[in-house]
């Protein structure tokens, strides 16, 4: 089965552009969650998906939103661009429940994102 | 929301030594998850282990979820084992919560 991929690998932006991630999760996961890991802040949650639907959100500004297709795979963008938003952007997948349970999580290779 | 702890912060082995790796948490967890982060930034998955023990080559976990703690053990280390290894918890069915990290560098 292929992992779970991430495009693009890396991406350089300026300050106030908008940006857009995406995300393909293992077939047949639903559920596709978001991470942002910064050196000063580690590993913190974004966003999970499941069925097209936003299910949970972590405590960060409108400016990080998301979706997902019909097909479970899932894109992340981040507009109006800030120096801090520079970052490793983690993408996750999982069997998870219609109940909410999730099941293993299974990364992707991480969008390094440098805003300058 | 729920605190993961992890310790030690940073641990410096010679290649062949064991070590152990500890993450507390502060309420009761669904899942927890292991995992060693490369010098890629891939995060790579060791153990699902919401309790009990299992064991994966040199590597073995144990989950004692009453104690709100998780044990990961590595035996005869080697350079290839460096890297940051994370904890993460799964808070009631919302997302994963994960730890600071260990970051474990092996020396020949």
């Amino acid at each position: 089965k292929a992992g779970v991929t991430q495009t693009p690998r890396y991406l350089i932006k300026t300050r106030g552009q908008q940006v857009t991630l995406s995300c393909s999760p293992i077939s047949g996961h639903r559920s596709v969650s978001w991470y942002q890991q910064t050196p000063g802040q580690g590993l913190q949650f974004l966003f999970e998906y499941f069925s097209e639907t936003q299910r949970n959100k972590g405590n960060f500004p409108g400016r990080f939103s998301g979706r997902q297709f019909s097909n479970s795979r899932s894109e992340m963008n981040v507009s109006t661009l800030e120096l801090g938003d520079s970052a490793l952007y983690l993408c996750a997948s999982s069997w998870a429940t219609l109940a909410g349970v999730l099941d293993e999580q299974y990364f992707g290779p991480g969008t390094r994102l440098t805003v300058t | 929301g729920i605190q993961v702890e992890q310790s030690p912060p940073d641990l410096i082995l010679q290649e062949g030594a064991n070590s152990t790796l500890r993450c507390n948490f502060s309420d009761s967890v669904n899942n927890l998850q292991w995992f060693h982060q490369n010098p890629w930034g891939q995060l790579i998955n060791l153990f699902y282990i919401p309790s009990g023990t299992k064991q994966n080559g040199r590597l073995s976990a144990t989950t004692v979820a009453t104690e709100r703690y998780s044990l990961l053990y590595i035996s005869s280390s080697q350079t290839t084992d460096s890297g940051v290894y994370f904890c993460a918890v799964e808070e009631d069915g919302q997302n994963f919560v994960f730890g600071p990290g260990t970051r474990l560098s092996v020396l020949p």
